[in-house]
């Protein structure tokens, strides 16, 4: 089972911050939280992980509280392109398998 | 970069033939995965392998189902006889593990969508 909680789906209007949050009240000190998106038709896409410090790339960033049971990921200026299904994951160290739960999907409003 | 192959795209088959799906991984990745999503069940495992040895197969949901990797290249998903209720979207994915936490990222394939009638 997914050790991820998620809303089923949110919105967000084009050009705002889109702030996707996920419980992992369970995670334990060597899993990392892993975000992937899928969109429609396609395979998932890796955006972003991180540990326990604050992350961030191209994509989107990545804010992890620091008790670490749960995170917020951030993408900055939403454009249409970002309607999609997120996947919040957490995945041991020197572990290979991701379980996917249900995501969130967030539709982008024009 | 080509990314993940996989083939066939689509595939539409009657009941009890057999289907063969096929992926190419990235080119230096040692680890591959078999996922099937389907509306009810979302993104499910079903197999992975490490250095072409299978490690985890528990996904598999049953003997009607068979992966294979004979070479760090290919790898193939077979199921014989098919059914109705495997209709859905097969993907690959692969990753270098172990490696770096980045290095380890999984990448998928376009997915091949199943249909059988």
């Amino acid at each position: 089972d997914a050790k991820t909680t998620q809303p089923p789906s949110m919105d967000c209007a084009e050009g705002r911050a889109a702030n996707l949050p996920c419980n992992h009240s369970t995670i334990s000190g060597n899993e990392y939280v892993y975000w992937y998106r899928q969109i429609h038709s396609q395979g998932p896409q890796y955006i972003i992980h991180g540990l326990k410090n604050n992350e961030t790339n191209e994509m989107a960033s990545l804010i992890i509280t620091e008790d670490r049971k749960s995170s917020t990921l951030i993408l900055p200026h939403a454009t249409l392109r970002d309607t999609a299904v997120y996947y919040c994951i957490v995945r041991a160290n020197r572990d290979d398998k991701i379980i996917f739960g249900k995501g969130t999907r967030l539709h982008i409003l024009p | 970069d080509a990314g993940v192959i996989q083939s066939p795209r689509h595939e539409v088959t009657e009941m009890g033939q057999e289907v063969t799906l096929r992926c190419k991984p990235i080119s230096g990745h040692n680890s591959l995965f078999w996922y099937r999503q389907t509306m009810m069940r979302g993104l499910e495992l079903l197999i992975y392998f490490n250095n072409n040895v299978p490690i985890d197969d528990s996904g598999m949901p049953e003997d009607r189902f068979s992966a294979k990797m004979p070479n760090a290249s290919f790898s193939t998903l077979k199921i014989q006889p098919s059914e109705p209720r495997d209709s859905a979207v097969y993907f690959c994915a692969s990753s270098l593990f172990p490696g770096t936490r980045k290095r380890e990222t999984q990448y998928f394939g376009p997915g091949t969508r199943l249909l059988v009638l």
